[in-house]
């Protein structure tokens, strides 16, 4: 059972644009919702990170929008750039000394010039 | 320079061999993973290990083994149980099992023909 639902599978931007990427959980444990930033052939990397007491999270360019109650949240790249082109993973986290994060399975975000 | 370091970046096998995949990291990380990426499923957990001398079975661990005798070190090795071998494998750690950054390396492709 997927516990975390990311949409869409591909995006394409132009530059200067904002891009927007969904993602959807069901379990209610989660203390952490991380979204991580993958370029071709190079590891993921932690972008940004937000609990779920908290609505908006912002840093740069790089906004997290959390609805508790929907159970939702999203991802926007303002002013999306050629370099923000890759794969984004959002991940819900189970804390504790079992846990472990559950990942979303990735948006390929491709930025047009 | 700190980091994980994955080795080699490129392993091509035969069918039915047993391979090992190294992962060593310098952060002084408690807890260490290993993820499989298939294309369009995301990250999904293999083994993960939140001290030394112990680990435990993620998703997807069926044909795997992993040991993890020293600190910085936790190779996987995928036997020839494994029916699809093929794929881009990750290795992270974290300051400890639980924490929702996650440091990865550059992963290892491994094609088995």
């Amino acid at each position: 059972q997927q516990q975390v639902k990311q949409s869409p599978q591909s995006l394409i931007v132009q530059k200067g644009g904002i891009s927007i990427i969904n993602c959807a959980y069901e379990n209610t444990a989660f203390d952490y919702f991380p979204w991580y930033q993958q370029f071709p052939g190079k590891g993921p990397a932690l972008l940004i990170a937000i609990r779920p007491d908290v609505s908006e999270k912002k840093e740069g360019r790089f906004t997290i929008s959390f609805n508790k109650s929907a159970k939702q949240f999203s991802l926007h790249i303002m002013d999306s750039q050629p370099g923000d082109s890759a794969t984004y993973f959002c991940a819900g986290n189970y804390g504790g000394s079992q846990g472990n994060l559950i990942f979303g399975k990735g948006t390929k975000l491709s930025v047009k010039p | 320079d700190g980091g994980i370091t994955q080795s080699p970046k490129y392993l091509f096998r035969k069918e039915g061999q047993n391979v090992t995949l190294s992962c060593e990291q310098n952060l002084n990380h408690d807890a260490m993973y290993w993820y499989r990426q298939d294309p369009g499923q995301g990250l999904r957990l293999i083994y993960y290990s939140q001290i030394v001398n112990d680990f435990q079975k993620g998703d997807i661990a069926e044909g795997y083994s992993v040991s993890r005798e020293k600190k910085e070190s936790f190779p996987l090795t995928v036997t020839s149980a494994q029916k699809n071998p093929t794929a881009f494998y990750l290795c992270a750690s974290s300051r400890r099992q639980g924490a929702y950054e996650q440091y990865f390396g550059p992963g290892t492709r491994l094609t088995v023909t």
